[in-house]
């Protein structure tokens, strides 16, 4: 049962590089998310899925891209890196039971 | 839009000692609200929700209850242990099925439980 999967942990990225943060969950969930969080901000959401091949902009888009062509995985791309993207990202999911888990974040740095 | 606002930390408690972390907010309708955990160097980890006016959550022992009257959701527990000692987030969700469009995070709340 590993709910959310998040990979990679960590990563250090030179500025305008791009790369992927993959998110997969095994919860059978409708409903995924992309979040930042920075040091005193809490989380802000980045994109959002309610089903395969549905995607939305949250508060935070800008940089960033999203596909979700299987119900199971919702990957993050980073095209151009910058310094500002350096941030812990967590994926979450969830069906419409109030119940989102997440996964256990991965810490980029663009250096 | 909507937004939640907790008290800033850190909070430093002595063990045993009693814990109140405050949480208001502002939404349109009626929000599900929420509680998450996150303990060092790991995701967040729900805490306790509660769905509509009056409900009281509880977990672990800490609690908190859906005020409609002053848009409050605090957080308290009566003896706190150096194991509470986490960052806690108040949230809540706008959408009453609790998916669509995500959770609202408040800036977190650091507690340090002393021993």
């Amino acid at each position: 049962n590993a709910g959310v999967t998040q990979t990679p942990k960590f990563r250090i990225l030179k500025i305008g590089q791009s790369m992927t943060l993959q998110c997969t969950q095994d919860m059978n969930h409708n409903y995924m998310y992309w979040y930042r969080q920075d040091p005193g901000m809490g989380l802000k959401l980045i994109y959002y899925s309610v089903g395969a091949g549905i995607t939305d902009k949250g508060e935070v888009p800008n940089g960033y891209n999203v596909s979700r062509s299987t119900t199971e995985d919702f990957p993050l791309r980073l095209e151009l890196a910058a310094p500002s993207q350096t941030s812990v990202y967590f994926c979450a999911s969830t069906s419409a039971s109030y119940g989102y888990t997440f996964g256990s974040g991965t810490r980029l740095t663009v250096v | 839009g909507d937004s939640v606002t907790q008290m800033e930390g850190p909070v430093t408690l002595s063990e045993e000692a009693f814990l109140t972390i405050n949480c208001t907010y502002t939404a349109t309708g009626y929000p599900s609200l929420f509680w998450y955990v996150q303990y060092p160097g790991e995701g967040l980890q729900l805490l306790l929700k509660a769905t509509k006016a009056d409900d009281k959550g509880s977990n672990k022992g800490f609690e908190a209850t859906y005020r409609k009257e002053t848009t409050s959701f605090h957080l308290e527990k009566g003896s706190v242990q150096v194991s509470d000692s986490a960052v806690y987030f108040c949230a809540l969700s706008s959408y009453s099925g609790g998916g669509a469009d995500g959770l609202t995070f408040g800036k977190g709340t650091h507690l340090i439980i002393q021993p």
